[in-house]
């Protein structure tokens, strides 16, 4: 199983909503991964885990919280989101952290959009 | 900080070679990969480079020059299907950190 699944597909919420994306992946991988890529751009990377624990948050805005709850499952809560948060969220996994081939493996994404 | 950059747009005809460029500067280096993205989907891995040279992997090499920030990524025998986007992300020398450029969308002409 070489797959990384992300759930739901598409997500519309207003700005005063709370709602959660999930990420699930089965290849024993210890690094998650979220991005946020706007239409036309390259993916940003947002939060990195290592082992479950939060090892990089690049800047990102309070309204967005990650959660690793296990080795295999990465949640991203949102609430109070504003209209330009709307994006493809992609989680990937990879081996580890470390150093080498540590290719990632990317979901289909979630197509957010808040109104 | 860190910069990466990439034509926008190339065009090719099916069966012929195309060459896509990636120049970098960032602060500490530990990788470039290259993922390619079809519209709509999610960018999946095609290469790596941590040393100087070419690695080749099928239809498709990359490589890389350390000392002057340049990768490229060349794909052989072109196929309608490799219209996609081609990213190059490289990796900063703690934990995973990536970066991707800004992509280059490659369309395929019968």
């Amino acid at each position: 199983d070489t797959e990384v699944t992300q759930t739901p597909k598409h997500l519309v919420m207003g700005m005063t909503n709370k709602k959660s994306l999930k990420c699930e992946q089965h290849m024993g991988h210890r690094a998650m991964y979220w991005y946020k890529q706007k239409a036309k751009k390259p993916p940003e990377l947002m939060f990195v885990y290592s082992y479950e624990k939060l090892s990089i948050n690049e800047s990102v805005p309070s309204r967005f919280s990650p959660e690793c709850p296990n080795s295999s499952l990465l949640n991203l809560h949102l609430h109070a989101l504003q209209p330009e948060d709307s994006a493809l969220y992609l989680c990937a996994s990879s081996q580890d952290t470390g150093a080498g081939e540590r290719e990632q493996f990317f979901g289909p994404g979630t197509r957010l959009t808040v109104l | 900080g860190q910069n990466i950059d990439q034509p926008t747009e190339m065009t090719a005809t099916e069966g012929a070679i195309v060459q896509i460029n990636c120049t970098y500067q960032t602060s500490g280096f530990n990788g470039l990969f290259w993922y390619q993205q079809h519209a709509g989907e999610a960018p999946t891995f095609l290469s790596y480079n941590v040393l100087d040279g070419l690695e080749e992997k099928g239809r498709f090499s990359s490589f890389l020059s350390r000392s002057k920030g340049y990768s490229y990524l060349l794909l052989k025998e072109l196929q309608m299907k490799d219209s996609a986007s081609y990213l190059c992300a490289v990796r900063r020398n703690y934990g995973q950190n990536f970066v991707f450029g800004p992509g280059t969308r490659l369309s395929v002409l019968p």
